[in-house]
C-alpha cells in the first residue's frame, strides 16, 4: 500500500481556475505538509497541520486553502490560478512529535497555462 | 528568521571520489536534522537523519555529522557511483513542528 498518496499526478489548467489536489496518508502520523517545488527544485513549506489543526501557513497567498477533514488527510484547494502557480506540490506526513521520518507523496506537477 | 541554508547548490565529482554537502540552520533547539534524495522527476525519500544526541552517523557509504555549537551538519558520500547523480537536501525542524528544508545541491557524479 502506498503510504502517502496524492492526486491527481498531473493537472494542467486555463488562468483564472479553481482547483484541488487531494491528500491521504496510511501512516497514522499526526502531522501532514504541503511543500511547493519550483523549477528551481526548492522545496518550500507551505501549510502544516497536527491532527487536523493548522500550526504553520508560510506567507502562502489566500487563494491556497487547505482542508483538513482528519488527521489521515490534507487537501489542497487553489483558486483564480495564476502562472505563477506552476510548480509541483508534494504532500508529506510525519510523526513529528516524535521527529520521525517524513514521508512524501508523488508530487502534482501543476501548469497553468 | 528561521531558515536552513545548504552549500553548494550544485556539484560535480568524478566517481570514485568522496562529496561532502554542508548545512547551517537557525534555531539552537533543533533536534532532528534529515538528508533526503530526490532523483529526477521522484519524490524526496530520506537516506539518513541524525538526532542532537550524537555527533556522527554512518550508513554504508553515506555520514553525516552534527555540531550542536557552530550550528552546523554535512552529508558525506564515500566512493562515489553514477547511482548518487541526484538533487539531495538537508532539513531541519524548526521552531513549532516545522520541517524546513534547504536549498538543495545538484551532485552529478561523472563516470
Amino acid at each position: 500500500d502506498t503510504a502517502v498518496s496524492q492526486t491527481p499526478k498531473y493537472l494542467v489548467t486555463q488562468m483564472g481556475n479553481d482547483k484541488s489536489i487531494k491528500c491521504e496518508q496510511n501512516l497514522g502520523h499526526d502531522t501532514m505538509y504541503w511543500y511547493k517545488q519550483d523549477s528551481k527544485k526548492f522545496l518550500k513549506i507551505m501549510f502544516s497541520y497536527n491532527n487536523k489543526e493548522l500550526i504553520i501557513n508560510e506567507t502562502v497567498p489566500n487563494r491556497f486553502s487547505p482542508k483538513s477533514p482528519d488527521k489521515a488527510h490534507l487537501n489542497l484547494h487553489i483558486n483564480s490560478l495564476e502562472l505563477g502557480d506552476s510548480a509541483v506540490y508534494f504532500c508529506a506526513s510525519s510523526q513529528i512529535s516524535l521527529t520521525e521520518e517524513a514521508f512524501f507523496g508523488q508530487g502534482t506537477r501543476l501548469t497553468v497555462v | 528568521g528561521e531558515n536552513v541554508e545548504q552549500h553548494p547548490s550544485t556539484l560535480s565529482v568524478q566517481e570514485g571520489d568522496s562529496a561532502v554537502i554542508k548545512c547551517t540552520y537557525s534555531d539552537s533547539a533543533s533536534n532532528y536534522f534529515p538528508w533526503y534524495k530526490q532523483e529526477l522527476g521522484k519524490r524526496p525519500q530520506l537516506i539518513i537523519d541524525i538526532r542532537s544526541n550524537v555527533g556522527e552517523k554512518k550508513d554504508q557509504r553515506i555520514a553525516v555529522t552534527l555540531n550542536k555549537t557552530a550550528k552546523h551538519f554535512s552529508l558525506h558520500i564515500t566512493e562515489t557511483q553514477p547511482e548518487d547523480s541526484a538533487v539531495y537536501f538537508c532539513a531541519a525542524i524548526l521552531g513549532a513542528q516545522k520541517l524546513v528544508f534547504g536549498q538543495g545541491t545538484r551532485l552529478t557524479i561523472n563516470p
